[in-house]
């Protein structure tokens, strides 16, 4: 079946702009998170949400960051007035509770701030 | 928090030699325990896990084993081959749902 998919998968942009980045989770899955990857790094957590509970927001690095999750299911991860040093790759992942903690990733949005 | 760490960030392996990643963590309370690997320009893509309940864990020639003494586990790889390089990234959890990521470990295998 399809897996976890995200787009755009490159986005290049100018400091100070806004920026958008989608994930479409496997089909059923009710956990959603977003991870940062810095380059040659580890993966950063930033927000997990969970069915209709409130997400846990505690990895978001700054109030330029938000995340929202529409009908259980595509999530929008919002960078506003975008720095140099949000250049990375941002990770979504999905995963369907019930069956342990196995956490599918999509292909990732890779993020250029100009 | 938890804190997850590998022991090498990188390892040379020749073609058909074994290999072995380690990855100490810090929490005692961790249960849960993942190895994914990242191929150039994709996203991680899991490969085994274990929970703290077992020892050892197979699949083909891949096992991860813990040490919930040492506060370590490792990745197993028997027989390596060409398309095992990557980067490998061990995790833990003592949670019913967050992570902790290690920094990764690039494999590379030697023909």
């Amino acid at each position: 079946g399809a897996g976890v998919s995200q787009s755009p998968s490159n986005k290049v942009t100018e400091k100070g702009k806004d920026v958008e980045l989608r994930c479409d989770p496997i089909s059923g899955h009710t956990a959603l998170y977003w991870y940062r990857q810095s380059l040659g790094q580890g993966l950063e957590f930033l927000i997990y949400f969970q069915g209709n509970s409130a997400p846990d927001k505690s990895g978001l690095p700054s109030d330029r960051f938000s995340a929202e999750r529409t009908g259980g299911s595509v999530s929008t991860l919002t960078i506003q007035r975008t720095q140099q040093e949000d250049s990375a790759v941002y990770l979504c992942a999905s995963r369907y509770r019930g069956q342990g903690d196995t956490q599918y990733f999509g292909p990732g949005t890779r993020l250029t701030v100009l | 928090g938890e804190s997850v760490g590998l022991h090498l960030p990188t390892l040379s392996v020749q073609e058909g030699d074994n290999s072995i990643i380690n990855c100490a963590y810090s929490n005692s309370a961790s249960d849960y325990f993942i190895w994914y690997k990242q191929e150039s320009g994709k996203g991680p893509q899991f490969i085994i896990d274990i929970r703290s309940n077992v020892g050892e864990k197979k699949d083909q020639r891949i096992a991860v084993t813990l040490n919930k003494t040492a506060k370590h586990f490792s990745l197993h790889i028997t027989e390596t081959q060409p398309e095992d390089s990557a980067v490998y990234f061990c995790a833990a959890s003592s949670n019913d749902y967050k992570l902790s990521f290690g920094a990764g470990t690039t494999v590379t295998v030697r023909a």
